[in-house]
């Protein structure tokens, strides 16, 4: 079975800093997504960005970037000139390529505080 | 607007009762997906649906039915066999095609009293 670890329960950052969440995974495929999800306070989840597992390079939205490395299978979300509205659960997830069925698998998810 | 929409969003059960959470949306989605939320939990499955009139049961499905009779809509009951319903649960839908994460809905937080 797959499955998603996220180790930091809990960060913090400074506003307009950068801050790294990690995120590891364990799967024996070869193609598969990766997701970042934000829940702030609403608890409206939102999708952040999304990594193919076939593309090299890494995925960028805006202040939110990847670093995906397969080979270790980790896939890490930099948040960068972070802002008071970023503070919210982020969760990473996983989902299998062509497997038929198109269920995400989740961490447990890091709560990041952003300190004004 | 597309979206999916999930009522109530509080819902209050006496013990030994069946609850019923309902879950539409309006995105022409095939798969659609019911989750639980606890804290320090993550999000676990409980049910899926690719296609109506079909199903498949998640991770944690014990205490839990679903049923699929119309493309928009997949409500969730919450049985009396379920020994700790107290949680947030999302419902979501998706496209059916692997590069597409889901849509959610807002939530339904389920408090057993």
């Amino acid at each position: 079975a797959q499955t998603v670890t996220q180790s930091q329960p809990e960060m913090s950052v400074q506003e307009a800093e950068t801050v790294t969440l990690s995120c590891t995974y364990d799967t024996s495929e070869s193609d598969y997504y990766l997701f970042w999800y934000k829940q702030p306070p609403s608890r409206q989840m939102i999708l952040v960005i999304r990594q193919e597992a076939y593309k090299q390079q890494n995925a960028t939205e805006n202040r939110f970037s990847v670093n995906f490395q397969k080979a270790a299978k980790s896939f890490s979300l930099k948040i960068s000139d972070s802002q008071l509205g970023d503070a919210a659960m982020y969760f990473c997830a996983y989902r299998i390529f062509g497997a038929g069925s198109y269920q995400l698998t989740f961490g447990k998810g890091t709560k990041l505080s952003v300190i004004p | 607007d597309g979206g999916i929409t999930q009522s109530p969003k509080y819902l209050f059960r006496k013990e030994g009762q069946n609850v019923t959470l309902s879950c539409e949306q309006n995105l022409n989605h095939d798969a659609m997906y019911w989750y639980r939320q606890d804290p320090g939990q993550g999000l676990r499955l409980i049910y899926y649906s690719q296609i109506v009139n079909d199903f498949q049961k998640g991770d944690i499905a014990e205490g839990y039915s679903v049923s699929r009779e119309k493309k928009e809509s997949f409500p969730l009951t919450v049985t009396s066999a379920q020994k700790n319903p107290t949680a947030f649960y999302l419902c979501a839908s998706s496209p059916g095609q692997d590069r597409y994460g889901y849509t959610f809905g807002s939530g339904t937080r389920l408090t057993v009293v």
